[in-house]
């Protein structure tokens, strides 16, 4: 069945770098865009990016887009995110989800996600 | 930007009760707006897009509704599995989720 597998927690130091990978499997990689969210502790759900279904268009919360990237591997139908110059404030639970893209109505729909990846910064 | 204010930010209700989330956005909408339901520790479960239209699977006793600038979630019925925090979010860019409804045992 279609899902989606992320990789296993980091720990970062401040300042530093961490990339994160969204492998997916059990559907057609080209048919769905991939989204970034991110849950802090005790805060809610917070949008980072999103690449297209044809992984050639990006689009990023204002908040991050000088800091974070999205980067597709075809080949392994995996798309990696980076966030960069990490702060303490980056400290939460990063996912991805597969999205899909209403054409009729266009709209955006997060309907299947990765299981978390803990982000730790210290 | 868009920005997505739920309320309550938190409930306490019974097994039975009837259940309201209210997610207003700062301008016209449309009906581009989803609900989504998170648990500690598993993923967040998609239930309806596009304001009213409920995921395959999800129970008929969860209801969306609204329009414009005013979205509404309804449980009818809260049943134990129902108790979570629900989200609703904006289903076109910038992809903004409200802060979130805590649902609890009264």
């Amino acid at each position: 069945q279609a899902q989606l597998v992320q990789s296993g927690p980091e720990v970062k130091k401040t300042g530093a770098s961490v990339r994160v990978s969204c492998k997916a499997s059990g559907y057609t990689f080209s048919n769905y865009g991939v989204a970034w969210v991110r849950r802090a502790p005790g805060q809610g759900l917070e949008w980072l990016a999103w690449i297209s279904e044809y992984k050639d268009q990006t689009r990023y919360s204002e908040s991050l887009q000088d800091r974070i990237s999205v980067t597709p591997d075809k080949g392994t139908a995996t798309v990696y995110m980076e966030l960069r110059r990490l702060t303490s404030g980056d400290t939460a639970v990063y996912s991805c989800a597969r999205v899909f893209h209403d054409r009729l109505t266009g709209s955006y729909y997060f309907d299947l996600w990765g299981q978390g990846t803990l982000v730790t910064v210290s | 930007d868009i920005q997505m204010t739920q309320f309550p930010s938190s409930l306490s209700a019974s097994v039975g009760d009837k259940v309201t989330i209210t997610c207003r956005a700062s301008q016209s909408i449309t009906t581009y707006v989803n609900w989504y339901q998170c648990k500690p520790g598993k993923a967040p479960r998609p239930l309806i897009q596009v304001a009213s239209i409920l995921q395959d699977g999800v129970p008929a006793r969860f209801r969306g509704s609204g329009s414009g600038t005013l979205f509404t979630l309804t449980i009818n019925g809260l049943q134990l599995e129902d108790f979570a925090t629900y989200y609703c979010q904006h289903s076109s860019f910038p992809l903004t989720f409200g802060g979130g409804t805590k649902v609890d045992l009264k």
